[in-house]
């Protein structure tokens, strides 16, 4: 067990819908991160934040969004779906900011299929 | 960016076997994992080893930071054992993954 609780496992939904993913960090990790697996993209990061500010973003659609909150939750916001969405996404926590000589910690993800 | 480049890509073993899986990257890092994906898409932090050899059972692991390259060990191989792994590393920059190594192990 890492520590790192995502919820839902798993989410069905048709296109052009909107879904929120909710993560929640190891106890006392400040930041954490989303990424994204797909058969044809592999595993990718999209975008990470640190006690509640955005630190750096990857390969993430303006169609995504996301936020973390006072609680140090976090939460991954995904619209007007097409059927490319469908992946695993996995969020990760580690201590500080940055990733320097410190692991990042993953949740079981959660998988998404769009119909 | 950083590339990642792991090898073999798929690797089929008979149980007992043991094998060793490889990660080349292109630039300085200090940040390097390695990961097991399992059949229901969990991904087990295997290893933090930026640097060093490290053990756990019948696992290790070596980073040789100057020569950019990483090797994962696997010695005793059980059906277990079987699922894909990955090696993901950073700079001061989040993770960037291989594409993975996809073990299979046959009784």
């Amino acid at each position: 067990d890492s520590g790192v609780t995502q919820t839902p496992k798993h989410l069905i939904t048709a296109t052009g819908q909107r879904v929120t993913l909710r993560c929640s960090p190891r106890s006392g990790d400040l930041s954490v991160y989303w990424y994204q697996q797909s058969l044809d993209q592999g595993l990718q990061f999209l975008i990470q934040y640190y006690n509640g500010e955005e630190r750096a973003k990857g390969n993430i659609l303006e169609r995504f969004s996301a936020q973390q909150f006072p609680d140090l939750h976090s939460e991954l916001n995904l619209s007007s779906l097409e059927l490319g969405d469908s992946a695993l996404y996995f969020c990760a926590s580690s201590q500080r900011q940055g990733d320097s000589n410190q692991p990042q910690h993953f949740g079981d993800g959660t998988r998404l299929s769009i119909l | 960016g950083i590339q990642v480049e792991q090898s073999p890509p798929d690797l089929i073993l008979q149980e007992g076997a043991n094998s060793t899986l490889r990660c080349n990257f292109s630039d300085s890092v200090n940040n390097l994992q390695w990961f097991h994906q399992n059949p229901w898409g969990q991904l087990i932090n295997l290893f933090y080893i930026p640097s060093g050899t490290k053990q756990n059972g019948r696992l290790s692991a070596t980073t040789v930071a100057t020569e950019r390259y990483s090797l994962l060990y696997i010695s005793s191989s059980q059906t277990t054992d079987s699922g894909v792994y990955f090696c993901a590393v950073g700079g001061n920059t989040p993770l960037v993954f291989g594409k993975g190594t996809r073990l299979s192990v046959i009784a």
